[in-house]
């Protein structure tokens, strides 16, 4: 099975443009999630997609936004770029079953936007 | 609210065991991840504690404590390549399958 996989892996961008990232989940997986990640931050939960569907949201401004395709693909968009906007975006998917506990997150390898 | 704790880095030697430890308070308790994170690498699954007690996977081990909301990750004959960050998640009862996330521990291995 192939892995998680986001696009683009880099990017510079400058204040006050947008950007739209985009993740493609291990295939048969129904549940998307997206983290910010800043050095000594952590993961910072920013939404989660489930059959086109947001799930669960994080507290981040209204400048971040998402959604999920018919075929479970996501993209996350960010308006207005902020110096501090400059921080890793992960994916992660999972099979997102209802009922189930477990339910692991498999991550893709991150863009990396650089805001200038 | 939610907070995980996890020391912010660790130093060990070469073939030495280190403790990594996790402390939560969440809303309730649907079990607990640790994830491996090498730098510029996404995360990577290591463990999956929802019982008390210990999982063991090779030279890496998990334990639960849900009365005390605390876990700890245990690294035995540590090797350069555990040189990572290792994240500690929980996932809180009725979250509606959210995880909340500690801001991870640095591991750093010297010969």
């Amino acid at each position: 099975k192939a892995g998680v996989t986001q696009t683009p892996r880099y990017l510079i961008k400058t204040r006050g443009q947008q950007v739209t990232l985009s993740c493609s989940p291990i295939s048969g997986h129904r549940s998307v999630s997206w983290y910010q990640q800043t050095p000594g931050q952590g993961l910072q939960f920013l939404f989660e997609y489930f059959s086109e569907t947001q799930r669960n949201k994080g507290n981040f401004p209204g400048r971040f936004s998402g959604r999920q395709f018919s075929n479970s693909r996501s993209e996350m968009n960010v308006s207005t770029l902020e110096l501090g906007d400059s921080a890793l975006y992960l994916c992660a998917s999972s099979e997102g079953l209802a009922g189930g506990s477990y339910n692991e997150q498999f991550f893709g390898p991150g863009t990396r936007l650089t805001v200038l | 609210g939610q907070n995980i704790d996890q020391p912010t880095e660790m130093t060990a030697t070469e073939g030495a065991i280190v403790q990594i430890n996790c402390t939560y308070q969440t809303s309730g308790f649907n079990g607990l991840f640790w994830y491996q994170q090498h730098a510029g690498e996404a995360p990577t699954f290591l463990s999956y504690n929802v019982l008390d007690g210990l999982e063991e996977k090779g030279r890496f081990s998990s334990f639960l404590s849900r009365s005390k909301g605390y876990s700890y990750l245990l690294l035995k004959e540590l090797q350069m390549k555990d040189s990572a960050s290792y994240l500690c998640a929980v996932r809180p009862r009725d979250s509606n399958y959210q995880l909340i996330w500690g801001a991870g521990t640095k591991l750093i291995i010297k010969p």
